[in-house]
């Protein structure tokens, strides 16, 4: 199969605290993993990516883990802002050159 | 960075007529995507685009849906005839080759009435 399962799909948290989104894939040959931050009305944009080649990476205050074995991957954002509201989406690419989303997480930051 | 537009943003049209979306995707880039998202909801892929040819596409790539990019001017999305359930906004995304990043448009937002 090729879905892509999001979990949890609505994460509210207090300012400073960290968020975590988790994912699943089905196919196993899928080798790359972007994360997008989409706020209402905009298109959605990249914010980190990981390729099968590796299992962490981390960029301004995001972190993402892959484990290739259990088929799992996620985002984790730490200190977290208001400005970090928005809708996130996993995505995974399977062997071919299509991109699969899951089913977004909507992510609410209290001051 | 580049980017992908999209015409028109808005587009409200009678069901039983005929859409065409457009998307100008970034200069350089040879792969192509259009991808469909009702509100508040997952993005979901309908169709990949290559050389001039459809590369994949989904289950939502219904018959009344067909692709082109004449002469390398738009990459458009035509749906004839409409229906009520093509409400949505569709995205549109380029990439560079198979292996890239997508580079998204803003979207088009379709009503169907």
């Amino acid at each position: 199969g090729e879905q892509v399962e999001q979990l949890p799909s609505i994460l509210r948290v207090q300012e400073g605290s960290s968020a975590s989104i988790n994912c699943t894939y089905e196919n196993s040959a899928s080798n790359y993993f972007p994360w997008y931050k989409q706020e209402p009305g905009e298109n959605p944009k990249l914010i980190i990516d990981i390729r099968s080649n590796m299992e962490r990476k981390q960029t301004q205050g995001l972190i993402v883990l892959l484990d290739k074995k259990a088929k799992r991957f996620s985002l984790h954002i730490t200190d977290t802002q208001p400005g970090d509201s928005a809708m996130y989406f996993c995505a995974a690419r399977t062997g071919g050159y299509k991109v699969v989303f899951g089913s977004g997480t909507r992510l609410l930051v209290s001051p | 960075g580049p980017k992908v537009l999209q015409i028109p943003s808005h587009q409200i049209i009678d069901m039983g007529q005929m859409v065409t979306l457009n998307c100008d995707p970034v200069s350089n880039h040879l792969y192509f995507y259009w991808y469909k998202q009702i509100l508040g909801q997952q993005m979901e892929f309908l169709v990949n685009f290559y050389n001039g040819k459809v590369m994949e596409k989904s289950k939502l790539f219904k018959d009344q849906f067909s692709v082109e990019r004449p002469d390398g001017s738009y990459f458009t999305l035509k749906i004839q005839p409409t229906a009520l359930e093509d409400s949505a906004v569709y995205f549109c995304a380029s990439s560079l080759d198979g292996d890239s990043d997508y580079t998204f448009g803003s979207g088009t937002r379709l009503l169907v009435i």
